[in-house]
């Protein structure tokens, strides 16, 4: 049962446009969200977070929207750069219990010239 | 470089046999973190120490074991090796007091033939 999905497994962005990653989850009581980045032999970093108090948070060229009634998160870059190109996952987790990141199976950005 | 040591980057073995994947957390990181990557998946959370003891477990095989020892490294054990669990395996830390973010390493391949 997947909790944590994004549905595009890839997406290709031009240079200085906007990229937007989805992700949708079901678990009604996931109330903490993260987007990490990962590219080729490294570890998923953590990108940008939200709590489920707030709808929108931003962190220079990312945004991150939150829309609790659809249950639905997106991420946003703006302008694109071609350093961006990685592979995002989407995370989840439950303040209460402050451990356990569900985690999406990720959208592959490429951001091209 | 996330401060996350794992060892070691790559294996490969054969059904049937054990391995033990270690890794050292971040300086002060008194949580870690195991987390695994199989093909086309996202990161599925295993199992978490704390300070020495398991906090929070998930999906994790009976064939696999963790412990966290008193210098606060940790070890995963996964016997028995079936091909499916060929995968990344991820471990991470997280600081005291910083809600929800942690930090993961470069992963150790493992590949079962």
């Amino acid at each position: 049962d997947q909790q944590v999905k994004q549905n595009s497994p890839s997406l290709s962005v031009q240079e200085g446009r906007i990229s937007i990653l989805n992700c949708d989850y079901t678990n009604s009581m996931f109330d903490y969200f993260l987007w990490y980045k990962k590219y080729p032999a490294e570890g998923p970093t953590f990108l940008i977070s939200i709590s489920s108090i707030k709808d929108k948070n931003e962190d220079g060229r990312f945004t991150v929207f939150l829309n609790k009634s659809a249950k639905h998160l997106s991420l946003h870059i703006v302008p694109s750069q071609p350093g961006d190109s990685a592979v995002y996952f989407c995370a989840a987790s439950e303040i209460s219990t402050a451990s356990k990141l569900t985690f999406g199976t990720g959208t592959r950005l490429q951001v091209t010239l | 470089d996330s401060g996350v040591t794992q060892t070691p980057k790559h294996l490969i073995t054969a059904t049937g046999q054990r391995v033990t994947l270690r890794c050292s957390p971040r300086s002060g990181d008194l949580s870690v973190y195991w987390y695994q990557q199989s093909l086309d998946q996202g990161l599925q959370f295993l199992i978490q120490y704390y300070n020495g003891e398991e906090r929070a477990k998930g999906n994790i095989l009976e064939r696999f074991s963790a412990q966290q020892f008193p210098d606060l490294h940790s070890e995963l054990n996964l016997s028995s090796l079936e091909l499916g669990d060929s995968a990344l395996y991820f471990c991470a830390s997280s600081p005291e007091g910083v809600l929800n973010t942690i930090y993961f390493g470069e992963g150790s391949w493992l590949t079962v033939v």
